[in-house]
């Protein structure tokens, strides 16, 4: 079966940096993607990594190891809007994102 | 430009009864997805369309659901004898093509119908 783990919940503190981990199993690998998706809206954009490594983007810097399946949001500097849950997603073999339930993040003043 | 529309944006319904949502997508995405989220999961994959045809329609969960995409731009998602569990936000968004390189873009969702059976 395809699966993606992910923290359900992650507390951080306003101005700190935060790490969100990613671990998935799934039927090929096309490419990683990391949304954004706020109380009651849709998800929003963050990052797409499909070659090894690190890629980073303002405040947020998205990591990608292949051979361990495994993956990470970084965010720096931490401002109460970054409050949201975090989705990891996974584009398999066919194309087809398989989604992670998420982590939800709250930062604290 | 506009981004993804979907309407109703909440669609109340007694159990039995019959639901269209409507998705219009970005202009120029052939790519368009359904998906349907319930509180504190990821979205779940319902059905893709490439154009005017479902090119994966492996996510619908029962025959009561049928999506269509007739002019390969707005697609409707048709729910007959709607249950209880059939409750959730269902989600739509559009992408560019699947590239046969591989390359995968980014998907822009809508902002989502919250169906409620009751």
């Amino acid at each position: 079966g395809q699966n993606i783990d992910q923290p359900t919940e992650m507390t951080a503190t306003e101005g700190a940096i935060v790490q969100i981990n990613c671990t998935y199993q799934t039927s090929g690998f096309n490419g990683l993607f990391w949304y954004q998706q706020h109380a009651g809206e849709a998800p929003t954009f963050l990052s797409y990594n499909v070659l090894d490594g690190l890629e980073e983007k303002g405040r947020f810097s998205s990591f990608l190891s292949r051979s361990k399946g495994y993956s990470y949001l970084l965010l720096k500097e931490l401002q109460m809007k970054d409050s949201a849950s975090y989705l990891c997603a996974v584009v398999d073999s066919n194309y087809q994102l398989i989604w992670g339930a998420g982590t939800k993040l709250i930062i604290k003043p | 430009g506009a981004g993804v529309s979907q309407t109703p944006s909440n669609k109340v319904t007694e159990k039995g009864k019959y639901v269209e949502l409507r998705c219009d997508p970005i202009s120029g995405h052939t790519a368009l997805y359904w998906y349907r989220q319930s509180l504190g999961q990821g979205p779940e994959f319902l059905i893709y369309f490439q154009g005017t045809g479902a090119a994966d329609d492996s996510g619908l969960p029962n025959d009561r659901f049928f999506a269509v995409r007739p002019e390969g731009s707005v697609s409707t998602l048709k729910i007959q004898r709607t249950e209880r569990g059939d409750s959730a936000v269902y989600l739509c968004a559009s992408s560019f093509p699947v590239s046969g390189s591989g390359a995968s873009y980014e998907q822009y969702f809508g902002p989502g119908t919250r169906l409620t059976v009751t």
